[in-house]
């Protein structure tokens, strides 16, 4: 079975330049999560999709971050512009069974 | 407010000893528990998870973890250490009534030869 794949997996940015990650989930997996994991911390929910429709961004910074998930499939996170603070290991994740996702590898955003 | 604590953000073992990661939460309603690994710029894995029944858990690699309610903790044990088991873990904790994932901080295990 595929994994969840992401790309880029590493991304380096200037401050107010804009940034895509994009998400390809296990086959079959309704749900879908985007995690913003700083350096030292725990993963933060940012977004959950249930098939393409939005569950939860309640901790999205919506006035720089979006994300879409067309058909229920594929997904993108983007942020515009970009800060500093913004550095992070973005990650991806899906879920049969709503409580333990699959993880893909990341991608790693340094923003100078 | 639900939350969850992992006591002490390095744990260092030597190689073959024992490996104790501590993990307790706050829940006022029985919760879904997890253990993941996260090894160096790579995604999380889930090692053991608990949902009902038996308290103690076999994950993967030689790890186990046991529930205990009395103490609300789910500690991660492995009863010897390989060098291979070098990473960081992390504990979550999933609520029946969101099904959100809460996180703690994570324990990063070192392993010494």
């Amino acid at each position: 079975e595929a994994g969840v794949a992401q790309s880029p997996r590493y991304k380096i940015i200037e401050k107010r330049q804009s940034v895509a990650f994009w998400c390809n989930p296990i086959s079959g997996h309704a749900t879908l999560y985007w995690y913003q994991q700083i350096l030292g911390q725990g993963p933060k929910l940012l977004i959950q999709f249930q098939n393409n429709g939005v569950v939860d961004d309640s901790q999205l910074p919506k006035d720089r971050f979006s994300a879409e998930r067309l058909k229920g499939v594929d997904s993108t996170l983007k942020i515009q512009p970009a800060k500093l603070e913004d550095s992070a290991v973005y990650l991806c994740a899906s879920s049969l069974d709503l409580r333990s996702p699959f993880f893909g590898p990341g991608t790693r955003l340094t923003v100078l | 407010a639900q939350s969850v604590t992992q006591l002490g953000s390095h744990v260092s073992v030597s190689e073959g000893a024992l490996v104790l990661l501590r993990c307790n939460y706050s829940s006022s309603v029985p919760p879904y528990l997890f253990w993941y690994v996260q090894y160096p710029n790579q995604g999380l894995q889930l090692l053991l998870k608990y949902t009902t029944g038996a308290t103690l858990v076999k994950g993967i690699n030689g790890f186990e973890a046991e529930f205990k309610k009395s103490e609300t903790s789910f500690h991660l044990t492995k009863p010897s250490a390989h060098m291979s088991d070098a990473a960081e873990y992390f504990c979550a904790v999933s609520l029946d009534s969101n099904y959100q994932l809460i996180w703690g901080a994570g324990t990063k295990l070192i392993i010494k030869p």
